[in-house]
């Protein structure tokens, strides 16, 4: 298996909900990302896991919260997100340490309204 | 930090002819330089990189070019097809605790006019 994959492809909430992106992968990668990317932007890194461990977190605000409950699953949870928080959500996985290839997830994509 | 300058923001080539597509890097540390194409809607998906002890790397169509003096890399598409209409990113790697995280340039919107 090749492949990061994400859930759900889309998600609609409201700014008083509580939801969660999920990411996987079954290549043995030790390392995970979140990014976000507005429209017609560049990806915006978040979160880096490393051998799931939190080891950068990119200034990001605490209604977005990382959790890595393995080596092949990333969740990011959500709560009482804004309307500017509106973006592509992707996960990537690269193999770690000594390897700086990282292979991206399809990307949740999210609008708060 | 890193930083990664990219140009063009648009390119439009005819069918057939070549694109190419430069990125400039700040950190001299940085050692690996990806490019990643993302179609409309779709994921950013490695299409080619080079690591800092190479000069250039090729693959069919697409090649990259890598000047470490001027830190700069460059993406070569050749015979361009319709298909290679997208958005090109480059990055660039430092290492960082091991965990290398990507800096990106603002990306190149390639089109291909058949």
């Amino acid at each position: 298996d090749t492949e990061v994959t994400q859930t759900p492809k889309h998600l609609v909430m409201g700014m008083t909900n509580k939801k969660s992106l999920k990411c996987e992968q079954h290549m043995g990668h030790r390392a995970m990302y979140w990014y976000k990317q507005k429209a017609k932007k560049p990806p915006e890194l978040m979160f880096v896991y490393s051998y799931e461990k939190l080891s950068i977190n990119e200034s990001v605000p605490s209604r977005f919260s990382p959790e890595c409950p393995n080596s092949s699953l990333l969740n990011l949870h959500l709560h009482a997100l804004q309307p500017e928080d509106s973006a592509l959500y992707l996960c990537a996985s690269g193999a770690g340490p000594l390897s700086a290839e990282q292979y991206f997830g399809p990307g949740t994509r999210l609008t708060v309204t | 930090g890193e930083n990664v300058e990219q140009h063009p923001s648009t390119l439009s080539v005819q069918e057939g002819d070549s694109a190419v597509i430069k990125c400039t890097y700040s950190d001299s540390a940085s050692n690996y330089f990806p490019w990643y194409k993302q179609e409309l809607g779709k994921r950013p998906q490695l299409i080619i990189d080079i690591r800092s002890n190479v000069g250039e790397k090729k693959d069919q169509r697409i090649a990259v070019t890598l000047n470490k003096t001027a830190k700069h890399f460059s993406l070569h598409i050749t015979e361009t097809q319709p298909e290679d209409s997208a958005v090109y990113f480059c990055a660039a790697s430092t290492p960082n605790s091991g965990n290398t995280p990507l800096v990106f340039g603002k990306g190149t919107r390639l089109s291909v006019i058949a």
